[in-house]
């Protein structure tokens, strides 16, 4: 079966830029979207298809695609962005598939 | 533009609950409709789709043949049957929109449900 494959943690400063990866066969061939969610908060959908961001996104966040991997960028990290990010994609079945989450710390 | 899930409870293993989606703002019909889960501490989890004329159903294949999904278009509600409950259906269940790009774009605020004896 398809899985999606996230870090469990990525670290950063304020203020530099943050990468989270979310890794597939062949991921490139499906869109991707990636979800903020904060504690006790439902998720936030911060990135479409592969590089979109939803109206009321910073700029900061930026998404990418390429080869097997997608990226999460967010660049000049803030402390409000501390948060589990997930990514999502679909495969053929058709079935909807979650990576496991990153825990962003800003420190 | 919103959705509000509500049905979460305490329930026995092997029993049933019956999950609503109470959906405001915008054009219910036109839009595939899902719900996803969340066990505690855990990642999410999809657990269902529904197409915008509830015609096409999707499962994740842990819940196949024990949850049903279906919605009313004149009442903007989407519903999730889940029958034969296990303690592993433990979680959070949100309502979400499919936005038609592959993604979700509103979430509900979730309603828990808990199977233990």
């Amino acid at each position: 079966s398809y899985e999606l494959t996230q870090p469990p943690s990525v670290s950063v400063s304020p203020g530099q830029t943050a990468s989270i990866t979310c890794s597939g066969h062949r991921l490139r061939d499906k869109y991707v979207c990636w979800y903020q969610q904060k504690p006790g908060q439902s998720p936030v959908l911060v990135i479409y298809q592969n590089t979109k961001r939803p109206s009321g996104i910073p700029e900061r966040f930026s998404g990418s695609n390429s080869g097997n991997t997608a990226t999460l960028t967010i660049g000049g990290t803030q402390a409000m962005d501390e948060a589990d990010y997930y990514c999502q994609a679909w495969d053929s079945s058709p079935m909807c598939l979650f990576g496991g989450g990153t825990k962003l710390i800003v420190l | 533009v919103q959705v509000v899930e509500s049905g979460g409870g305490l329930v026995q293993p092997g029993g049933s609950l019956r999950l609503s989606c109470a959906a405001s703002g915008f054009t219910f019909s036109t839009y595939a409709m899902s719900w996803v889960r969340q066990a505690p501490g855990k990642g999410l989890e999809w657990v269902s789709t529904l197409s915008g004329s509830g015609s096409v159903p999707y499962y994740v294949d842990s819940v196949k043949g024990r949850f049903t999904v279906s919605r009313d278009n004149s009442k903007n509600t989407l519903f999730l049957q889940m029958n034969s409950l296990r303690t592993e259906d433990t979680a959070v269940y949100y309502c979400a929109r499919d936005s038609g790009g592959y993604s979700f774009d509103i979430w509900g605020q979730g309603t828990l449900v808990t199977v233990s004896s």
